[in-house]
């Protein structure tokens, strides 16, 4: 299995700041991609799929850049809706994987 | 606006065999992988696997020799068997639509249903 790892498992942010958290894989997986947001009690967004492509209704404060292993997902300006938890997820292979999650909380 | 919502038992014994369904809505079920995904509490997302609606699935190695996955187009369905559970198997189970024609991503998610086992 390709093993994806997220940095940091979690980060303390304010409402305005610029947030990076980045998504490393094990090895190559071209832009086989993507982002989500989970909330408790709610059903999990899909925020940017193929690396860079943002979905349809997501903020364009949300933007996703990289190839090849080293991936990155920035939200330019933290709202309050935006604290949450963020998983990169790797769909170049047949056996999909998740990165092990940032959780976004309030400083 | 598709909807995914996911239904079954949420309690289920160890040695026994977990079943799920996910009814979709607002949508048609053709021409996409239906997808599962479970978070065990305190922990990440973990893939399943995935079914077309010709029936042909993806499953995680891992799971693979206890999972069966089914499709009910004429019902707008899929499901989820999973065999032989222990509580390591008690987690958030989600249902998802993946589309995509190289890079598969899942736009639409179910709310998600929590599946315990224990005796």
């Amino acid at each position: 299995d390709i093993q994806m790892t997220q940095s940091p498992s979690s980060l303390s942010a304010s409402v305005g700041d610029r947030v990076t958290i980045t998504c490393r894989a094990s090895q190559t997986i071209s832009t086989y991609l993507n982002w989500y947001q989970l909330k408790p009690g709610k059903a999990p967004e899909l925020l940017i799929y193929t690396a860079s492509n943002l979905q349809s209704g997501v903020p364009s404060r949300f933007s996703g850049s990289g190839s090849g292993t080293n991936f990155t997902l920035i939200i330019s300006s933290l709202q309050p809706e935006d604290f949450a938890t963020y998983y990169c997820h790797q769909s170049y292979t047949t056996s999909q994987t998740f990165g092990q999650g940032t959780n976004v909380e309030i400083k | 606006q598709v909807q995914l919502q996911e239904s079954g038992p949420g309690l289920v014994k160890p040695s026994e065999t977990l079943s799920l369904t996910c009814t979709v809505s607002g949508g048609s079920i053709g021409i996409y992988f239906w997808s599962w995904i479970r978070q065990p509490a305190g922990k990440g997302l973990e893939w399943i696997g995935r079914i077309y609606t010709s029936g042909s699935t993806d499953y995680n190695p891992s799971l693979k020799s206890r999972v069966t996955m089914s499709v009910e187009t004429s019902k707008s369905q899929f499901s989820l068997r999973l065999s032989s559970v222990t509580a390591a198997d008690t987690a958030v189970y989600y249902c998802a639509r993946s589309r995509g024609a190289i890079s598969y991503y899942c736009d639409y998610w179910g709310q998600g249903m929590l599946v315990t086992v224990s005796s």
